[in-house]
């Protein structure tokens, strides 16, 4: 089975711009998690969307916002862009909240 | 806020010798899973605990779950150069969905 992809693989933005992240979660898998992994930190919940409703954010602020599509895939939204933005964002599949998790490759924002 | 300890941040071993990270948690979790990070990959899941004081085995690897479901331990016999990498738990807080990742431990395995 296909495993989770993420687009674009690579991101360079300008402070206070917009930047969209996109998910393709697998087949199947109906919960979508985003998380941001800062360079050589650990990872930081950002947002939970299972059948199509947010169910969760983290203690980002309101300009981290995102949707989950009927096909389950999900595109993370980040407004004004600052530079302590720029880190690995990474989406998790599940089949439901209480499964493993199947990471993507992640997007890499470079805010500059 | 709640939180994820890892410790220790680092381990150098030699290839052969016993590795342990352990992870606490400010709070009870419902769950607890492990992942593996390799340089420059993504988090790899290994394994999930759910009952309190439970322990499984993968091959050289064994995960316990406290009691108290606060805590948990990965520990890895004779380590092997393909074992490098970081290895965090994560788990949710009980009667949330929202995962909390630990702060994870970076191994080195020395040829």
């Amino acid at each position: 089975e296909a495993g989770v992809t993420q687009s674009p693989t690579h991101l360079i933005k300008t402070r206070g711009q917009q930047a969209t992240l996109r998910c393709s979660p697998i087949s199947g898998h109906t919960s979508v998690y985003w998380y941001q992994q800062a360079l050589g930190l650990g990872l930081q919940f950002l947002l939970w969307y299972d059948e199509g409703e947010e169910r969760n954010r983290g203690n980002f602020p309101p300009r981290f916002s995102g949707r989950q599509f009927p096909n389950y895939s999900s595109e993370l939204n980040v407004n004004a862009l600052e530079l302590e933005d720029s880190a690995l964002y990474l989406c998790a599949s599940l089949r439901g909240p209480t499964y493993e998790q199947y990471f993507g490759p992640g997007t890499r924002l470079t805010v500059t | 806020g709640q939180q994820v300890m890892q410790i220790p941040q680092y381990q150098h071993v030699q290839e052969g010798e016993d590795f342990t990270t352990y992870c606490n948690s400010s709070t009870t979790l419902s769950n607890i899973q492990w992942y593996k990070q390799r340089p420059g990959g993504h988090p790899v899941f290994l394994i999930q605990l759910v009952k309190s004081g439970e322990v499984k085995k993968q091959k050289r690897l064994t995960f316990q779950f406290g009691e108290a479901k606060k805590n948990s331990s990965l520990h890895i016999t004779a380590t092997q150069t393909t074992d490098v990498g970081t290895y965090f738990c994560a788990g949710p807080p009980s009667g949330t969905y929202k995962y909390i990742f630990g702060t994870g431990t970076r191994l080195k395995v020395l040829a």
